[in-house]
């Protein structure tokens, strides 16, 4: 079956920290593979995404997510975060062929601490 | 661009009433749209999948005659719940798809239904 997982349901940090956000998937097909964030009673905005091509992509307030393969991951990370990065993070998975829908996971909680 | 609006953004209803909550694409064409549920704390659940012109393909388990989606046109799509009981008392997200870009989905906002 495919699934989504995301290990870490939520995770403190300080400010300035790094932080990893895991995320697994079960595939036998292709994947396509984006991060959400969603602050307080807001909708959810794309953080990044992956395609195809190069497996490390980049979102412009300074997230990175590696698609890995062998490891069917696509964990996020940030080398410092900030206090305005707190929100709820959800991994999605986009199954090739048959139905085009997105399967979230559970989502992780970041909050950041000063 | 790319935006999606929902409306309302909170509803509170009684029971056994109906609640039509709305979903718009500004500024583009929506091909495509869906509709997910999210209770607190948790991920978001697809219910359906709405083609404009087209009736919607429910996700298994969730009620039809319960959840009546309307796409009536190219940026407008509709969810009525209808007797709507407690336990229908959730967020509600609707996203969009346009016809040019095939991977990306852009979410609405979200409406708070509460029902009493």
């Amino acid at each position: 079956a495919q699934s989504v997982t995301q290990l870490d349901s939520q995770v403190p940090v300080f400010e300035e920290a790094p932080v990893e956000l895991r995320c697994n998937y079960s595939s036998s097909v292709s994947v396509y593979l984006f991060w959400y964030v969603q602050y307080p009673n807001q909708g959810l905005q794309l953080l990044l995404k992956y395609l195809s091509g190069s497996t490390l992509v980049k979102s412009i307030n300074g997230f990175e997510a590696e698609f890995n393969k062998s490891q069917t991951s696509f964990h996020l990370r940030k080398p410092s975060v900030h206090i305005s990065d707190t929100a709820e993070y959800f991994c999605a998975v986009r199954f090739s062929g048959g139905y085009n829908k997105l399967i979230f996971g559970a989502g992780t909680r970041l909050a950041v601490h000063p | 661009g790319a935006v999606v609006s929902q409306h309302p953004s909170r509803v509170i209803c009684k029971s056994g009433t109906s609640v039509k909550i709305e979903c718009r694409s500004l500024d583009f064409q929506a091909t495509t749209m869906f509709w997910y549920r999210q209770f607190p704390k948790q991920s978001l659940m697809l219910m359906a999948t709405s083609n404009e012109g087209s009736k919607a393909t429910y996700e298994q388990g969730v009620e039809k005659d319960k959840f009546l989606i309307n796409h009536a046109s190219l940026t407008l799509s509709t969810l009525t719940v209808t007797s709507a009981h407690p336990e229908d008392s959730s967020f509600y997200i609707c996203s969009a798809r346009t016809g040019t870009d095939n991977y990306e989905q852009y979410f609405g906002p979200g409406t708070r239904l509460t029902v009493t």
